[in-house]
This record gives structure tokens, C-alpha cells and sequence, in this order.
């Protein structure tokens, strides 16, 4: 679990703003997964990056979210104006290949005032 | 698509009361299965892949069996530090997509 690192850990936006989350995947892992958990309620894929492409983003919102895992750098999850209903954790993960076990950061609480 | 049902919801043991947690799954193309555990504020900790129907996996007080319909997490003996509640996910299809359950809350009461 401490391999993958996301920053911050909790966030506070108002509505409207943008909120940018950072994922360092493990040591030797090329491949990220965002996921995002409501309150009670379970992990919901939204996007698999590898560096520089997007394999799948087929759980993420048409609008307002986009993600990017660039050559160099952490994998970023942004959300432009932010609205009430994107306050949630957003958890980050990675693996080294396909079929591999994949492994989770701690998380990154979205708060929107 | 891909659907992944955990049962029960919620689970009362005593400590060292023994029990079994359930996640059936309908997928086309089962690539492997995982279980986390989750303690709350935290990321998921992973526990354990089983990739094909007979397949069992053990740690400490904790034992994964794979059917080709479900899967079982046997909890023996459990202490409350095990309280937490427990994920079970399926890799499936031409890419990484990973599939969670909604995942059962374990309480263990000394």
C-alpha cells in the first residue's frame, strides 16, 4: 500500500473550482487505474493509463474530468469546476503488467464546499 | 457487464467465532479474482489473487477458495483486529479493467 503515492490526502475546493489529484505508481509499475468511492458505496473504475496513452477511460465522466500519465511525473486526475457530488475518495492504483494484481494508494479526499 | 455481488453486507462475529464471507461473480472471461481489505480512511490492502476454479490461497487467520461461480473468504478463529470490511474484485475482459464489489463489513467483538 505505501508503494503508490497520492497527493494531497484531503482537499477542499469550493464549487467551481478545479481540483487536481497526483498519483506516483509503485517502483517499476507502468500501469495506473483511478478509482472513485462514494460514501457506502463501492469502488467504481474510472480510467487505465499507461505512460503517454489512455488505455480505457470508459468509467470516467464525458465532462469536467480528465486524466493524464505522462513520460515523466505522476499520473494526474483532474476535475475542472468542480460541483457537490464529486466530494469523494479518489483512489489511485498501480500494477507492472496486465494481469497483475494491482495496488492501491491511500487515497485523496475530495471535499467541495 | 461485468457484475460482482458480495453477501452479506455486514457480519457480527464473536472473537474466534469462525465464518465464511461470499462474493459470486458474472463476468465473460474471468482473468483472476482478488480480495482486499479495507480499514476505514485507507486504500484497499490487497489479500489475495486466485486465477483459476479449485485454487485455494492462505494467510494467518484468512483462506480464499475459487469456484467457477464464486468465491469464499474463511475467516478462523477471528480477532478483532480483523474488523474491517473485505473487497472482492474480478479481472476480466481484453484489458485491465477491474471490477469491485460493494464489500462486507466485518465487526469482531471480544
Amino acid at each position: 500500500n505505501a508503494g503508490v503515492m497520492q497527493n494531497p490526502r484531503h482537499l477542499v475546493r469550493r464549487r467551481g473550482q478545479e481540483a487536481r489529484l497526483r498519483c506516483s505508481p509503485m517502483k517499476g509499475h507502468s500501469h495506473v487505474y483511478w478509482y472513485r468511492q462514494l460514501p457506502e458505496e463501492g469502488l467504481k473504475f474510472m480510467v487505465y493509463l499507461q505512460k503517454e496513452n489512455i488505455i480505457d477511460e470508459s468509467g470516467m465522466p464525458k465532462e469536467r474530468f480528465s486524466a493524464e500519465f505522462p513520460k515523466e511525473g505522476p499520473s494526474i486526475l483532474r476535475i475542472q469546476q468542480v460541483v457537490r457530488g464529486d466530494s469523494a475518495a479518489y483512489f489511485c492504483a498501480s500494477s507492472p503488467r496486465m494481469e497483475n494484481t494491482i495496488y492501491f494508494g491511500e487515497g485523496s479526499w475530495l471535499t467541495v464546499v | 457487464e461485468d457484475q460482482v455481488t458480495q453477501s452479506p453486507e455486514a457480519l457480527r462475529l464473536q472473537e474466534g467465532e469462525s465464518s465464511s464471507l461470499n462474493c459470486s461473480y458474472t463476468v465473460s472471461g474471468l482473468r483472476g479474482l482478488f480480495w482486499y481489505r479495507q480499514d476505514p480512511g485507507k486504500g484497499p490492502e490487497f489479500l489475495f489473487t486466485l486465477y483459476s476454479a479449485g485454487e485455494e490461497k492462505e494467510k494467518e487467520r484468512l483462506k480464499a477458495t475459487l469456484t467457477k461461480k464464486e468465491s469464499f473468504l474463511h475467516i478462523t478463529a477471528p480477532k478483532p483486529e480483523d474488523s474491517a470490511t473485505y473487497l472482492c474484485a474480478v479481472l476480466s475482459g481484453g484489458y485491465q479493467k477491474v471490477t469491485f464489489g460493494t464489500g462486507t463489513k466485518l465487526q469482531v467483538i471480544p
